[in-house]
């Protein structure tokens, strides 16, 4: 079945550092793939979204391209922030049928001042 | 923000009482979607609906029930609470021309 697996947390970072949260899938067909960000209390928000091989998402200065070569969806930034300490999900979603969102367990990120 | 209203927010149950969460939407969106999230687990689905009257399984299913009789609200029904169903429930909604689901805040059950 369709799977995501992302890098273990939690990962902890000085302001101004540079990130890179991994993110793998298995799946068959061409699925959509997501980057969710969950803030404390909060329910889960789409962070960027890529739908086809070579797309780049990017959102607040996040930024993930979908390789199918690899399987991968890696997010990046490049100068983080406190405000970004958060909890991110990577998905992906069925490209046929139910459409259903299929997540990797969540990686805690926290940004030391 | 997508509409998506959750109720109730939190709620403490006891073992073996029956409880059903509520999610009503005003997007008209066609797919609802109920996950439960556990720490080192993400986000894990429980069932999810693809329209009126037609439901489906996800891959936690047991134990939880769902019904669909209007386009805006998906209930889910835990029809005799245990301990391991306290979590974190979230309901999501998405409309394949979309792509991307919306997610509403989350209820937290604790069951006792």
């Amino acid at each position: 079945g369709n799977s995501v697996t992302q890098m273990e947390g939690p990962v902890t970072l000085s302001e101004e550092a540079f990130l890179t949260i991994n993110c793998t899938y298995t799946a068959t067909g061409y699925p959509s793939l997501f980057w969710y960000v969950q803030y404390p209390g909060e329910g889960l928000q789409l962070l960027l979204k890529a739908t086809k091989a070579d797309d780049k998402g990017s959102n607040k200065g996040f930024e993930a391209t979908y390789r199918k070569e690899t399987t991968s969806f890696h997010l990046e930034k490049g100068s983080v922030q406190v405000s970004d300490s958060a909890v991110y999900f990577c998905a992906l979603k069925e490209y046929q049928g139910a459409q259903k969102l299929v997540f990797g367990q969540g990686t805690r990120l926290t940004i030391n001042p | 923000d997508a509409g998506i209203t959750q109720s109730p927010r939190h709620k403490v149950t006891e073992t073996g009482t029956p409880v059903t969460l509520r999610c009503h939407q005003t997007e008209n969106h066609r797919y609802m979607y109920w996950y439960r999230q556990d720490p080192g687990h993400g986000l894990r689905l429980i069932h999810y609906s693809y329209g009126v009257k037609d439901t489906d399984k996800g891959e936690v299913s047991d134990g939880y029930s769902v019904s669909r009789s209007k386009t805006e609200d998906f209930l889910l029904t835990l029809e005799s609470a245990t301990s391991s169903q306290t979590s974190v429930y979230f309901c999501a909604i998405s409309e394949p021309s979309r792509g991307e689901a919306f997610f509403g805040q989350g209820t937290r059950l604790t069951v006792v």
